[in-house]
Parts: C-alpha cells; sequence; structure tokens
C-alpha cells in the first residue's frame, strides 16, 4: 500500500542553522500539506501546496519557513534559521484531492 | 472560520465496553470531518470520514461515527474497545470547498484497561 514517507526520523540541529525536511508524498497525489505538533500541544496546520505554489497558509508559516517540491516526488520544507520554538513533531500529507489526507510518520525536530 | 473541540482530553474504558470520544466542530463552510489515530511514535492514521454523504460512516477497526449538524458533533464510537484500540485520537475539521486549511482538536487519549 502506497504510503508518504519522511526523512530524517529526527533532526538534531543547534539554534539559528538551517534545516530542510524532506517527504515523498504519494505519486498521484497532486495536493501536499506541512504540519507540526508541538510536544504536548496540538497539530498545528502550517501550509498547502498545490500546483506548485502555496495554496494557503497559516500565521506560523513566516518568512523563516519555505517549501519546494525540487523534482516530481519530493516536497521539503526548509526553516532558514531554527529557534528553540521550532522544536517540534513535523509531518507531511499529500492527497489527491482536497479531503482525505495520508500522514507520514513525522520528523522530530529538536533545536538546541 | 472553523473549529474543533474533543470534550475529553483523556478517556479510559475496560477492554470489551464500548467507546465514546466527543468532538463538537464549527466551520463557516460546509465541512469535511475525519478522526485519525495516533500510536505513540507512529503516525496519523486514517479511521473514518465524512464528505457530506452518508451521516453515520464507518470505518476501521469496527469505530464508527454520527455527523449530526443540528448538535454540530462527530462523536466517535465502538462497541467494544479492545487493548490495541489505546492511543490519541484527532477529531479533524476541513472546508469542503474554500480553503485548505485543516483544523484538529486537541486530541483525547483513549486508555484501555484489562
Amino acid at each position: 500500500e502506497p504510503e508518504v514517507t519522511q526523512t530524517p526520523s529526527h533532526q538534531v540541529t543547534q539554534m539559528g542553522q538551517e534545516v530542510i525536511l524532506r517527504c515523498v508524498p504519494i505519486s498521484n497525489h497532486l495536493y501536499f500539506y506541512w504540519y507540526r505538533q508541538i510536544l504536548g500541544q496540538k497539530v498545528e496546520f502550517l501550509v498547502s501546496f498545490y500546483n506548485n505554489e502555496i495554496s494557503e497558509k497559516s500565521e506560523i508559516f513566516d518568512d523563516q519557513f519555505s517549501v519546494e517540491r525540487p523534482d516530481g516526488s519530493n516536497f521539503t520544507l526548509k526553516i532558514r534559521s531554527t529557534k528553540l520554538e521550532d522544536s517540534a513533531m513535523y509531518f507531511c500529507a499529500s492527497s489527491e484531492a482536497r479531503l482525505e489526507q495520508f500522514f507520514g510518520p513525522g520528523t522530530r525536530l529538536t533545536v538546541l | 472560520a472553523q473549529s474543533v473541540t474533543q470534550l475529553d482530553s483523556h478517556v479510559s474504558v475496560s477492554e470489551g465496553t464500548p467507546v465514546l470520544l466527543r468532538c463538537n466542530y464549527s466551520s463557516s463552510y460546509s465541512p469535511s470531518l475525519f478522526w485519525y489515530v495516533q500510536h505513540p511514535n507512529k503516525g496519523l492514521q486514517l479511521l473514518l470520514k465524512y464528505t457530506s454523504a452518508a451521516t453515520l460512516v464507518k470505518g476501521i477497526n469496527g469505530f464508527e461515527a454520527e455527523f449530526k449538524k443540528s448538535e454540530t458533533s462527530f462523536h466517535l464510537t465502538k462497541p467494544s474497545a479492545h487493548m490495541s484500540d489505546a492511543a490519541e485520537y484527532f477529531c479533524v475539521v476541513t472546508p469542503h470547498t474554500g480553503g485548505f486549511k485543516t483544523i484538529f482538536g486537541a486530541g483525547t487519549r483513549l486508555f484501555v484497561k484489562a
């Protein structure tokens, strides 16, 4: 059964460093999403991406964040200069239509 | 604007007894509603979805949910809990039309006692 994959499973970085979180969505899906879950808090929507552009973003998704689909398979989230409060689990999701989203296992980002 | 409220942060049941996880929503648009489950150190797995068809929705592992527009509720139920059901459950709303922002509830942790 096709699934969304994410790498790495755990990323440790120093404050101020750039990180790139990678996702491989399900191959025939057209919509892509990033979410984050700070420990003990809700899963929060960050951004949705369709037709090679951001379709919607939340207030969390500021200029420090960017997304890209560099080739036909990967979908990346870049954080330019990480802050301590960026420590969270980041989930990628994809969907064929606008509705049912399939989630990856997540990348745990720890900023020291 | 959309919001989701999961009325219980924790629910504890005995194995073999019914499960009820409560969810209320509000949405300016015609919503689609979902329940996802998250087992420890795992990703989010879709249990079931409501997308404006039948109001009683059946999902995997014996779970079902009923969409009640008059009560703005989408409670998750299962007739008989199993130990493997112990996990975190999230009620999720997404606009059926207009916008992509998906809203998660805070989650309900289900404990199942032997």
